[in-house]
């Protein structure tokens, strides 16, 4: 069964520098996403991703963050200098279309510690 | 305003018994999907059930099934004949279809069910 994969499972960084989330979303899916969780918090979305563009973004998403697919398979998500609060579980997904009774398909996640 | 409630931080359940976690939620689409996630202490997303809004049957799945009452807005999970391994944290989530540029789920603040032996 095709799934969404994430690299790396786990990463610990020191505040300041710079991290990279990498995702492979299914293959014939159009719609990207990156959701953040902290620990013992609710899901919470900060981007979407669509024909190589930002289709939307919260107000989470700020310009510490960028997200790109460099060469049509991965999806990445690009925090230029980590603060302690971005430690959380970043999750990847993806989805064939954006209609409101299509489902989302969920990476594993990335924990990311930042000291 | 939340779109998804989920008014139950933590239920206990003891096992081989039902139980019912809550969720409802706002929208004035009149196209959306809703969604059950279970997530586990290794923090893993597992896609439980799906309700569509225009879906006339309520979703099941296995033990799973889904309480869908449209005009309360209201989608409840309901595992029936618990197990010791659905301890989990659960989330309600909504997907919207018009007013949702690029399909975004939005997410409860989860219930965490615990199983009693």
């Amino acid at each position: 069964e095709p799934e969404v994969t994430q690299t790396p499972s786990h990463q610990v960084t020191q505040m300041g520098q710079e991290v990279i989330l990498r995702c492979v979303p299914i293959s014939n899916h159009l719609y990207f996403y990156w959701y953040r969780q902290i620990l013992g918090q609710k899901v919470e979305f900060l981007v979407s991703f669509y024909n190589n563009e930002i289709s939307e973004k919260s107000e989470i998403f700020d310009d510490q963050f960028s997200v790109e697919r460099p060469d049509g398979s991965n999806f990445t998500l690009k925090i230029r200098s980590t603060k302690l609060e971005d430690s959380a579980m970043y999750f990847c997904a993806s989805s064939v279309d954006d209609r409101g009774t299509g489902e989302l398909f969920f990476g594993e996640g990335s924990r990311l510690t930042v000291l | 305003a939340q779109k998804i409630t989920q008014t139950q931080p933590g239920m206990f359940v003891q096992e081989k018994e039902a139980v019912t976690l809550d969720c409802t939620y706002d929208t004035s689409d009149p196209s959306y999907g809703l969604f059950w996630y279970k997530q586990p202490s290794s923090g893993e997303m597992i896609f439980l059930i799906y309700q569509g809004s225009y879906d006339q049957q309520n979703a099941t799945e296995g033990r799973y099934s889904l309480n869908f009452q449209k005009a309360r807005k209201s989608a409840n999970l309901v595992i029936s004949a618990s197990q010791l391994g659905d301890s989990a944290m659960y989330f309600c989530a909504m997907r919207e279809g018009v007013d949702n540029q690029g399909g975004k789920l939005i997410f409860g603040q989860g219930t965490e069910l615990s199983v009693k032996p």
